[in-house]
């Protein structure tokens, strides 16, 4: 069964302390692992796509890397404005048109 | 500036009704999709549509109906089926070339 587990489920860190968060999957034939940050009341804002095992992508403070069975978000030195929650999501493997999602990590950044 | 509107902000329905959630968007994509996020949960997809006059059940489709008339609007009703139908409701359309789907910025239904 097509799965996506998103660990831990909230993270308080204090400005500046650098961090990660996890995203792992089970889906046959990964065809892309998607990110997107969500503020509360408002529509999940995409982020970074990642195809292949050993790829990575930067925004900022985030940097996002993709191995086989998992994915991580790191988060450096980040701001209170970086407080949100963080999505993953691949495609399943029977349909490109059908997401499966994580339930988020809730991130807090105190100043 | 290209995007996904979706209106009203904030729906108050009561015990019976059928209400409809607008979406729109201009971003000249094919696919659209319809998603209930509730609190501690991922996004459960209600319905979607690759293409105009097409659309299929997604995972939780019972209480809810569409239509896809034109390419750019994609509006749900949720029925008086749906049983517990409070939740933050949000569209999403779907670029092709990398398949990201860009979200509105989302209804929050209360029944009162």
């Amino acid at each position: 069964e097509d799965q996506v587990t998103q660990s831990p489920e909230a993270l308080r860190l204090q400005e500046g302390e650098s961090s990660s968060l996890n995203c792992s999957y089970t889906v046959s034939g990964l065809r892309g692992l998607f990110w997107y940050r969500q503020d509360p009341g408002k529509g999940p804002e995409f982020l970074f796509t990642l195809y292949s095992a050993g790829e990575e992508k930067e925004k900022e403070r985030l940097k996002a890397t993709l191995t086989k069975k998992e994915s991580f978000l790191h988060i450096t030195a980040p701001k209170p404005e970086d407080s949100a929650t963080y999505l993953c999501a691949v495609p399943g493997t029977d349909s490109n048109y059908q997401l499966i999602w994580g339930a988020g990590t809730k991130l807090i950044i105190k100043p | 500036d290209g995007g996904i509107t979706q209106s009203p902000k904030y729906l108050f329905r009561k015990e019976g009704q059928n209400v409809t959630l607008s979406c729109e968007q201009n971003l000249n994509h094919d696919a659209m999709y319809w998603y209930r996020q509730d609190p501690g949960q991922g996004l459960r997809l209600i319905y979607y549509s690759q293409i105009v006059n097409d659309f299929q059940k997604g995972d939780i489709a019972e209480g809810y109906s569409v239509s896809r008339e034109k390419k750019e609007s994609f509006p749900l009703t949720v029925t008086s089926a749906q049983k517990n139908p409070t939740a933050f409701y949000l569209c999403a359309s779907r670029d092709p070339p990398a398949d990201t789907q860009y979200f509105g910025p989302g209804t929050r239904l209360t029944v009162l």
